[in-house]
């Protein structure tokens, strides 16, 4: 089976970064997605890492480390509206996306 | 409006008793899927579909059917509700499988079976 692990919660203050950790150990990579959700909504497509790096887009960053199995996503200039949960998820070797349980991020004013 | 929808929002249903949860895409995407999450569990596929009139079995697809008898739709059957059903489902679609296709979430449906 898969192996997705992230912090369970995480407090950061308005207008201050936080870093969220994901270490993974699949059967095969195909690619590394962050979803963000919000309470009682459907997850939204934050961003894509397949090879390693840093993709940077606005605010938010993700990095991939493929030999260590390893993703952070990045929040810059934190807002109240950035208070949701954010999912890790890998596709394996059969194209199959596997989930983290999700690091729920509050944000206090 | 371009995007997933899925019926009910929500239901309450009592064990033993048969549900579809529908599910409708309008993107001409060519593949589906559907997930249930659960608290401090995560996203888990129970079935999906990668082009229409095919199936397959994801992690957790013990209780559910699926069907794909065109591209939009994508219902997923429970056919004997038991209360570990109970859970929030969610139907996505992926213009393919490959490795950069991203994959779309519907609003889901909350179910509780009691």
């Amino acid at each position: 089976g898969q192996n997705i692990d992230q912090p369970t919660e995480m407090t950061a203050t308005e207008g201050a970064i936080v870093q969220i950790n994901c270490t993974y150990q699949t059967s095969g990579f195909n690619g590394l997605f962050w979803y963000q959700q919000h309470a009682g909504e459907a997850p939204t497509f934050l961003s894509y890492n397949v090879l390693d790096g840093l993709e940077e887009k606005g605010r938010f960053s993700s990095f991939l480390s493929r030999s260590k199995g390893y993703s952070y996503l990045l929040l810059k200039e934190l807002q109240m509206k950035d208070s949701a949960s954010y999912l890790c998820a890998v596709r394996d070797g059969d194209y199959k996306l596997s989930f983290g349980a999700g690091t729920t991020v509050t944000v206090r004013a | 409006i371009a995007g997933i929808t899925q019926a009910p929002t929500s239901q309450i249903l009592a064990a033993g008793r048969r549900m579809t949860l529908r599910c409708t895409q309008d993107m001409r995407h060519n593949a589906m899927y559907w997930y249930r999450q659960d608290l401090g569990l995560g996203l888990r596929l129970i079935h999906y579909s990668n082009t229409a009139g095919t199936t397959g079995k994801g992690e957790v697809p013990d209780g559910y059917s699926v069907s794909r008898a065109n591209t939009d739709d994508f219902p997923l059957t429970l056919a004997s509700a038991v209360p570990s059903q109970t859970s929030v489902y969610f139907c996505a679609s992926s213009l393919g499988q490959g490795a950069t296709d991203t994959q779309y979430f519907g609003p889901g449906t909350r179910l509780t079976v009691l």
